[in-house]
């Protein structure tokens, strides 16, 4: 069985910060990790993804993520946040074929 | 535009009507998958398609359920006698699987939100 945990419904930050998403997961087999943006009324994007090999993965709009096994952890991190992060953002886990979300973290951003 | 589209994009319904929603993957792709996502939730996996093969159904997937891919392009999620439980995003997905260990890269769709009054 898999499942994901995201640490904080809500994370507020102001512009320019470092922006710091926590994600811990629990799977029997290994693990694919994904991370999605959604912004309102809309789908999700991919930011990023661990499949393996590379445990630091870079993604778009400046985000990166690190797999960490014996943590089991893959927090998505942004050095420096912009006000066009804000939406709510979510880590997935798969073994292979549907993916198991977590609750999703909205992050605000103020000027 | 070549990403995955869903139609309607917004639909209100009456309690006991019957609603479809259509969505059209990215061309090429093999995988289709439908999600429903509710206020304040991850999406949650309802079912998914290999070519025009259902493999796998979740258990939130009730008999008022039903979904198709004929000739393994677009695809149709049917609900029957909606009740107001029903209301919620529901998201396409779709991806290429080109061997049987294979990174599923899902891309989704902008979701069709349905209200059932």
């Amino acid at each position: 069985a898999q499942s994901v945990t995201q640490l904080g419904s809500h994370v507020s930050v102001s512009e320019g910060a470092l922006v710091l998403l926590r994600c811990n997961y629990s799977s029997s087999v290994p693990p694919y990790l994904f991370w999605y943006v959604q912004y309102p009324n809309q789908g999700l994007q991919l930011l990023l993804k661990y499949t393996t090999g590379a445990t630091l993965v870079k993604g778009i709009n400046g985000f990166e993520a690190e797999f960490k096994k014996s943590e089991t952890s893959f927090h998505l991190t942004k050095p420096s946040a912009h006000m066009s992060d804000a939406a709510e953002y979510f880590c997935a886990v798969s073994g292979g074929t549907a993916l198991i979300f977590g609750k999703g973290t909205t992050l605000s951003v103020s000027s | 535009d070549t990403g995955v589209s869903q139609d309607p994009r917004h639909k209100i319904t009456k309690r006991g009507q019957n609603v479809t929603f259509r969505c059209d993957p990215i061309s090429e792709h093999n995988r289709l998958y439908w999600y429903r996502q509710t206020l304040g939730q991850g999406p949650e996996f309802l079912t998914y398609f290999q070519n025009e093969a259902q493999l796998e159904k979740s258990r939130l997937l009730s008999d008022r359920f039903s979904a198709e891919r004929p000739k393994g392009s677009f695809s149709t999620l049917e609900i029957q006698r909606t009740e107001q439980g029903d209301s919620a995003m529901y998201l396409c997905a779709s991806s290429l699987v080109v061997r049987v260990i294979s990174t599923d890269t899902q891309y989704f769709g902008p979701g069709t939100r349905l209200t059932v009054l």
